[in-house]
């Protein structure tokens, strides 16, 4: 399909594994953010990036949260010693260019830490 | 502080009526509204924007107006549909070195046939 894709749809894991979520933007789009939504909120900012590189990773909540785009296509959402907190959907989304433009979203990996 | 604010969690319209969602903001810098509806166990799908240099952008039956003055915002959905159920996000940016959105909690929307 032509949208953004999100690998996988749904994980499970134990309080203090690692997990690695995977976005793959619309072809073409230079730019690609990742929210994180919990329940009962609006998506909220984590990182985003322009091409290979993090224009802004203000969002991060913390070290244990990186993000990598090593071909300024794909990238990974990577948390380490996952936490009961980190329990949400992190969603993935691409614009053409960047800031003003248009963001379309993935359908998003739910993250449930037991 | 939340910057975008939704402070209708619920609406439920009759179909065939006007749907009205409203949405304010704080930022003055905001130069950039969008709306996204969102159905369960999926992303949030863009409806439609509108830069702050307008006041209304209307496409089909959706139309967004916005009154700076008043950091306010709202969607009109007319005439409201069966299939418009969903949540509704309100969300803002402003350019510059910034790409993020703010959004709000969003509104949840039933229309009853």
């Amino acid at each position: 399909g032509a949208g953004v894709s999100q690998t996988p749809s749904n994980k499970v894991t134990e309080k203090g594994k690692y997990v690695e979520l995977r976005c793959d933007p619309i072809s073409g789009h230079t730019a690609l953010y990742w929210y994180r939504q919990s329940l009962g909120q609006g998506p909220e900012f984590l990182i985003y990036f322009q091409g290979t590189g993090a224009a802004d990773d203000s969002g991060l909540p913390n070290d244990r949260f990186f993000a990598v785009r090593p071909e300024g296509s794909v990238s990974t959402l990577k948390i380490q010693r996952t936490e009961r907190g980190d329990s949400a959907v992190y969603l993935c989304a691409s614009s053409s260019r960047g800031p003003g433009e248009t963001q379309y979203f993935g359908p998003g990996t739910r993250l449930l830490v037991l | 502080d939340q910057q975008v604010k939704q402070n209708s969690p619920s609406l439920s319209v009759q179909e065939g009526r006007i749907s009205i969602l409203n949405c304010d903001y704080t930022n003055s810098m905001f130069d950039y509204f969008l709306w996204y509806k969102k159905y369960p166990a999926e992303g949030p799908t863009f409806l439609i924007s509108i830069s702050s240099i307008k006041d209304k952008n209307e496409d089909g039956r959706f139309t967004v107006f916005l009154n700076k003055s008043a950091k306010h915002l709202s969607l009109h959905i007319v005439p409201s549909q069966p299939g418009d159920s969903a949540v509704y996000f309100c969300a803002a940016n402003y350019g510059g070195s910034q790409g993020n959105l703010i959004f709000g909690k969003g509104t949840k929307l039933s229309v009853k046939p």
